[in-house]
């Protein structure tokens, strides 16, 4: 089945430091990636949707500098979390859409900024 | 503006006994609904999805969900629960518009005791 590669699953981080994640399609060339931010025990907010060689759209309230995406691929979307702060600390999760097929979703990268 | 509802927060159930997550929606033009689990510390893993046909969708491990128009509910059901499906489900109406994300309801822990 459709596969969309995460990494890394899990990443610790200091306080002003940048971590970049990423998703790779391995079996489909994603033109839209979607990045999702989930709190503990709350539902999937959407951040925002990536698209292949053109500047991502934010959801309303997503700083756009702190939270860089990229797709310069058809296979391969990031996420970079600049300057990272403790309140940043989440589970950060892609999907990849395949119009009425579908979505598939990576494993999840936890992000413990200490 | 689409919208999912999930009404209770935790389902528990007894193993061996039928369970009904619940789930209604608000969506323009054509509903495509979808069913996810999450297990903790893990990405979404699809169970089933209603696009258009039959009202009873059958998906993966024996689950399977009821789409009603007149209610717009989209329930989930299982005819016998297993301890292993202790999980986050999370129920989902695609947007229709732009890049046809998902929008997800607040997700329904359940608990199946042994």
């Amino acid at each position: 089945g459709a596969v969309v590669s995460q990494h890394p699953s899990r990443v610790i981080c200091k306080s002003g430091t940048s971590v970049k994640i990423e998703c790779r399609s391995l079996d489909f060339q994603a033109t839209t990636m979607f990045w999702y931010r989930q709190f503990p025990k709350q539902s999937l907010m959407l951040m925002a949707t990536s698209n292949e060689g053109s500047k991502a759209t934010y959801e309303q309230g997503v700083e756009k500098d702190k939270f860089l995406i990229n797709h310069a691929s058809l296979t391969l979307s990031t996420l970079t979390v600049t300057s990272a702060h403790p309140e940043d600390s989440s589970f950060y999760i892609c999907s990849e859409t395949r119009g009425a097929i579908g979505y598939t979703f990576g494993s999840g990268t936890r992000l413990t900024v200490v | 503006a689409q919208s999912v509802a999930q009404p209770e927060d935790q389902v528990n159930v007894a193993e061996g006994n039928p369970l009904t997550v619940k789930c209604t929606y608000s969506v323009s033009g054509n509903p495509y609904l979808f069913w996810y689990v999450q297990y903790p510390n893990r990405g979404l893993q699809f169970l089933l999805k209603y696009i258009t046909g039959d009202n009873l969708v059958k998906g993966s491990y024996g689950f399977e969900a009821e789409f009603n128009k007149s209610q717009t509910s989209f329930h989930l059901k299982k005819p016998s629960a297993l301890v292993s499906d202790s999980a986050l489900y999370f129920c989902a109406v695609r947007d229709n518009t732009g890049f046809q994300k998902l929008v997800f309801g607040t997700g329904t822990r359940l608990l199946v005791s042994p």
